[in-house]
């Protein structure tokens, strides 16, 4: 069966510092993968895609970057935190072509300090 | 382009009421739609799914069915527990699901 995993589950990091967030996926081949922001009291943002290794798509413009080094590995990253990056960061994959929707990783709260 | 509308919560109902929560959608073709729910300090979970027109989804006794008509895909739950207070979230599907947009959450609140 397929499992994602996403690590890790709660960060405190001061502003300027890097960030890395991990999510990989287990049991399926070639998935889309996705990082999603989820702000207090708010709905989802989708922050980047990605439909296969060198295939990266970013939705909105910010400090954040995302890389696929293998198949089912994705990797949200900063070289400097704003306090507004603050959030409730969640990974997600899907199959190309299924409506099976998305299966969602447990998240990663980070609080810029 | 795709968008999701929901009403705003918080909603609270007490326990073995009715819930309804609303979801109406644009889009072009003919997209999947879904609910998904968020309990607390967890990930979203897919709950439910309609893939085509008068389609019904269901799971855990909730039920929603897709109307084209009039482009809504409401939630319904005949009689709500407190294990089901979460935040629920509409989404269609569209583009050969590569990209899943969200309605911006409702939170459900039971009281005992």
């Amino acid at each position: 069966s397929q499992t994602i995993h996403q690590w890790p589950a709660t960060l405190v990091q001061p502003v300027g510092s890097p960030l890395s967030l991990e999510c990989t996926v287990e049991g399926t081949s070639n998935p889309n993968l996705y990082w999603y922001r989820q702000a207090a009291g708010r709905g989802l943002q989708l922050l980047f895609y990605s439909i296969g290794i060198d295939q990266i798509s970013s939705e909105v413009p910010q400090n954040l970057s995302a890389s696929r080094p293998q198949d089912r590995q994705f990797i949200l990253s900063s070289k400097k935190l704003l306090l507004s990056d603050s959030g409730f960061y969640l990974c997600a994959w899907s199959l190309m072509g299924t409506d099976y929707g998305y299966t969602f990783g447990s998240g990663t709260r980070l609080t810029v300090v | 382009g795709d968008s999701v509308t929901q009403m705003e919560g918080p909603v609270t109902l007490s326990e073995e009421a009715f819930l309804t929560i609303n979801c109406t959608y644009t889009a072009t073709g003919y997209p999947s739609l879904f609910w998904y729910v968020q309990y607390p300090g967890e990930g979203l979970q897919l709950l439910l799914k309609a893939t085509k027109a008068d389609d019904k989804g269901s799971n855990k006794g909730f039920e929603a069915t897709y109307r084209k008509e009039t482009t809504s895909f409401h939630l319904e739950k005949g009689s709500v527990q407190v294990s089901d207070s979460a935040v629920y979230f509409c989404a269609l599907s569209n583009k050969g699901y590569q990209k899943v947009t969200f309605g911006t959450g409702t939170k459900l609140q039971v009281i005992p």
